[in-house]
This record gives structure tokens, sequence and C-alpha cells, in this order.
């Protein structure tokens, strides 16, 4: 089973400011697979990016993924308020279990 | 429009069973993959499991955890998607979404429903 890991467990910014936010695997995955959601407080999961870079329908361009391998980040430019929430990244489609990471929560000062 | 609407959760002792639906709209329900993936209180989110279209097969698969406990099901004709939970312990509890999937990343989530497990 290839495990997560998402890095920082919080992170603390400021409006207008950059987000990077890390999801690393455990052994090499096609970045076809990586997907990466949002989840604000008391809300349903929302998917931000699929195949690791291409963003969801109505997801802003200030939300944009990279990577390869073992590495992949979410990136989020000129952070807004609204933009609080724990972001978690996820392998799907590969071999069962479609595991998540264990969330990133990016708090807005 | 909520594309998917849960329900069926509640509050059950251990050792009992629990069948929760989701009615699905908006999008061609017999093509779309379905999945169950819940989120204990306070925690993350864990997928476990789902269930491919009749187009090939209705496979499954399942978190190593919830098989041999859990059955996932769907009914076409009714648009709806099944999760029967049986052999229900404490750690069982969360909100259980149902989400339709692509075969790389899940497109839909419904709002979700509790499951308390608890005696």
């Amino acid at each position: 089973e290839i495990v997560l890991t998402q890095s920082p467990g919080t992170l603390s910014l400021s409006p207008g400011e950059r987000a990077t936010l890390s999801c690393r695997a455990s052994q090499s995955v096609s970045g076809s697979y990586l997907a990466w959601y949002q989840q604000k407080p008391g809300q349903t999961p929302r998917l931000l990016l699929y195949g690791s870079s291409s963003r969801a329908t109505g997801i802003p361009d200030r939300f944009s993924g990279s990577g390869s391998g073992t590495d992949f980040t979410l990136t989020i430019s000129r952070l807004e308020p609204e933009d609080s929430a724990v972001y978690y990244c996820q392998l799907f489609g590969t071999t069962p279990p479609y595991t998540f990471g264990q969330g990133t929560k990016l708090e807005i000062k | 429009e909520v594309p998917l609407v849960e329900s069926g959760g509640g509050l059950v002792k251990p050792g009992g069973s629990l069948r929760l639906s989701c009615v699905a709209s908006g999008f061609t329900f017999t093509n779309a993959w379905m999945n169950w993936v819940r989120q204990a209180p306070g925690k993350g989110l864990e997928w476990i499991a789902r269930i491919k279209n009749k187009a090939v097969g209705e496979t499954t698969d399942y978190a190593a955890h919830v098989k041999g406990r859990f059955t996932i099901s769907r009914d076409d004709s009714q648009n709806t998607l099944y999760l029967q939970l049986n052999s229900l312990k404490t750690e069982d509890t969360a909100v259980y979404y149902c989400s339709a999937s692509s075969d790389t990343y899940l497109k839909y989530w419904g709002q979700g429903t509790l499951v308390t497990v608890s005696s």
C-alpha cells in the first residue's frame, strides 16, 4: 500500500502570500493518479486538481499543481481569506486502496 | 443542485448493521464509478469502497479494514448507490460520503450522512 505524507501539518499565512503544500508518496507513482481536494470547515470536500496539475471546473488559476515520482506540490498564489481549509492529496485509480494524505490545514491570518 | 444525496445514517450499537443510500442526479449514473469515503470526527478522509459501472462488470474494491463487513452495491434503475455496514465497531463512527469518480479522481461528493456506533 502506498502511503501519502503531507507537509506541513498546518500552515499559517497572510492574504496575498503564496502557499506551498507538499504531498510525498512512499514509492514512485504516476502523476495521472494524483488529485488534490479542498475541505472548508463544515463542508464537503471539493476536487481542486486532478492528474497532479489539471484544475477542476470552476477552480481559479491561483491554484496550481506540479510534481512527479514521489513528490507533488499544490501551490496557491495570492492567498485569499476563503482559502482557509484543509487540503488533501489522494492517489486514485491505481491499485486500491485509494489512500489520502493526512491533510494540511491552511490558516489565513 | 447537489448531485448526490446520502441517507440512512444514525445511531447503532456495536455489532449492529446499517444500510446507507445515495441518490444521484444531474449526471449519467449508469456510467459512473461510485465510491464511499468516510471521515471520523476531527479526522481526515478515508476511502473505503468503490464499485465500477456495469460496462466493466460492477467490480468492487474495499479498504482492508472494512472488507468482509461492508458491501457496496448499486441500482442503476434507481440511480442509487448503497453501502451495507455489518458488524459495526465504535471506530466506524464517521460521516460517510458517497462520491462519483472518473477513473482517476473523485468528481462529485454528497453532503454526507453521520453514522454513530455507540452502546
